[in-house]
């Protein structure tokens, strides 16, 4: 079973600043089948990357994922008031295959 | 437009049961994988269940032999049927759709519910 550790806990940044958040997995992601979401109180999570780098649909792009095998990185450049909330990282793969989310890490206002 | 809808959310006891729905539009059900994903209060994303197109089902571990997912093509929804629920089973539980590049699943979800609250508690 793969394990997502996410670090730091929590980011205290201003807006404008680069927020640069850390996913690391237990063991190889040979399928970089890795994406980040951010969720805000009291709402869904969104879907921010996937597949590692892609961004999805509608995501600005001061969002940007990187990494292979067992490290990866969301950055978000030029942080905007919008952009404090938990973001997670999600992986999907093993056998029986199954998704698992990473513990989140707050960016919140300094 | 896509949205999805959870109903069914309810305070239960510990060992009853309960069924969630998803109404879902914009898209077919059946030709998307469709998830369920779970936020205990004050707590981080936990996922449930997938159901993909071809019609296999997997699970967390917590939850095998005691939830079942389950897909209604013709009224385009998707259901989670819970069972001798645990105190551990409250939280907000989102309906989620699969991500696809063409016909390719990505193993991510690109749309989610607003959730719905299920309270296990004597």
């Amino acid at each position: 079973e793969i394990v997502l550790t996410q670090s730091p806990g929590t980011l205290s940044l201003s807006p404008g600043e680069r927020a640069t958040l850390s996913c690391r997995a237990s063991q190889s992601l040979s399928n970089n089948f890795l994406a980040w979401y951010q969720q805000k109180p009291g709402q869904a999570p969104r879907l921010l990357i996937y597949g590692a780098s892609s961004r999805a649909t509608g995501v600005p792009d001061r969002f940007s994922g990187s990494g292979s095998g067992t490290d990866f990185t969301l950055t978000i450049n030029r942080l905007e008031p919008e952009d404090f909330a938990v973001y997670y990282c999600q992986h999907h793969g093993g056998s029986p295959p199954v998704f698992t989310f990473g513990p989140g890490t707050k960016v919140d206002l300094k | 437009e896509v949205q999805l809808v959870e109903s069914g959310g309810d305070l239960v006891q510990p060992g009853g049961s309960l069924r969630l729905s998803c109404a879902a539009s914009g898209f077919s059900v059946s030709n998307n994988y469709m998830g369920w994903v779970r936020q205990a209060p004050g707590k981080g994303l936990e996922w449930v269940s997938v159901f993909y197109s071809g019609g296999s089902k997997y699970y967390t571990d917590s939850v095998k032999g005691r939830f079942t997912i389950a897909r209604d093509d013709t009224r385009n929804t998707l259901s989670l049927q819970m069972s001798s629920l645990r105190t551990e089973d409250t939280a907000v539980y989102f309906c989620t759709k699969g991500v696809y590049s063409g016909r390719t699943p990505l193993m991510a979800f690109d749309y989610w519910g607003p959730g719905i609250l299920v309270t296990v508690s004597s």
